[in-house]
């Protein structure tokens, strides 16, 4: 079946750092993968994405690469602000479309 | 465009009763998903409803139960509730046509059952 394994949390960098926050999947076939963003007290919202292998989603300063070969879609950035702290989602939709699956979640804190 | 909306954004209820949440989508949008999100369980998939229809159901008892109206919009339903059900309860949509697409999601109710 399809699935989402993520780095477990929390992380806490100080601000500047460089960040990865890992996430591999199983899945039949070719699936869309995203990652979602929820900061305190609100729902997730939509990071960034890729539909297909070897495409690189990239918002905000964050970016990630579909990795077909190694099933991964890790997510990293450059340089984080204390904005960032919020937990990730890495997911995965079915070839349909129709459901979703995602990860536990990685609580990410900034410092100053 | 409107993003996702969820009423109540915020429930007390006491063990035993029963409550029902709602959910409108973004216009056009015709899957409606939702999720139970705990600190323990992290983010849990209870159903998704395309055109009216239940098309997918994850692994809940039967006391959540949902629906879906002709304009799309959704509700979800627990009765008899426990502690364990407090919760922020998400909802999310999507295009759901087949083509893979992202889901977008409302903010969330907070239930809390005393």
């Amino acid at each position: 079946g399809n699935s989402v394994t993520q780095m477990e949390g929390p992380v806490t960098l100080s601000e500047e750092a460089f960040l990865t926050i890992n996430c591999t999947y199983t899945a039949t076939g070719y699936p869309s993968l995203f990652w979602y963003v929820q900061y305190p007290g609100e729902g997730l919202q939509l990071l960034l994405k890729a539909t297909k292998a070897d495409d690189k989603g990239s918002n905000k300063g964050f970016e990630a690469t579909y990795r077909k070969e190694t099933t991964s879609f890790h997510l990293e950035k450059g340089s984080v602000q204390v904005s960032d702290s919020a937990v990730y989602f890495c997911a995965l939709s079915d070839l349909t479309g129709n459901q979703f699956y995602f990860g536990t979640g990685t609580s990410l804190t900034v410092i100053p | 465009k409107a993003g996702v909306t969820q009423t109540p954004r915020y429930l007390i209820k006491t063990r035993g009763q029963q409550v029902t949440l709602s959910c409108s989508p973004i216009s056009g949008h015709r899957s409606v998903s939702w999720y139970q999100q705990t600190p323990g369980q992290g983010l849990q998939f209870l159903f998704e409803y395309f055109s009216e229809t239940q098309r997918n159901k994850g692994n809940f008892p039967g006391r959540f139960s949902g629906r879906q109206f002709s304009n799309s919009r959704s509700e979800m339903n627990v009765s008899t509730l426990e502690l364990g059900d407090s919760a922020l309860y998400l909802c999310a949509s999507s295009l759901g046509s087949g083509t893979p697409g992202e889901q977008y999601f409302g903010p969330g109710t907070r239930l809390t059952v005393t």
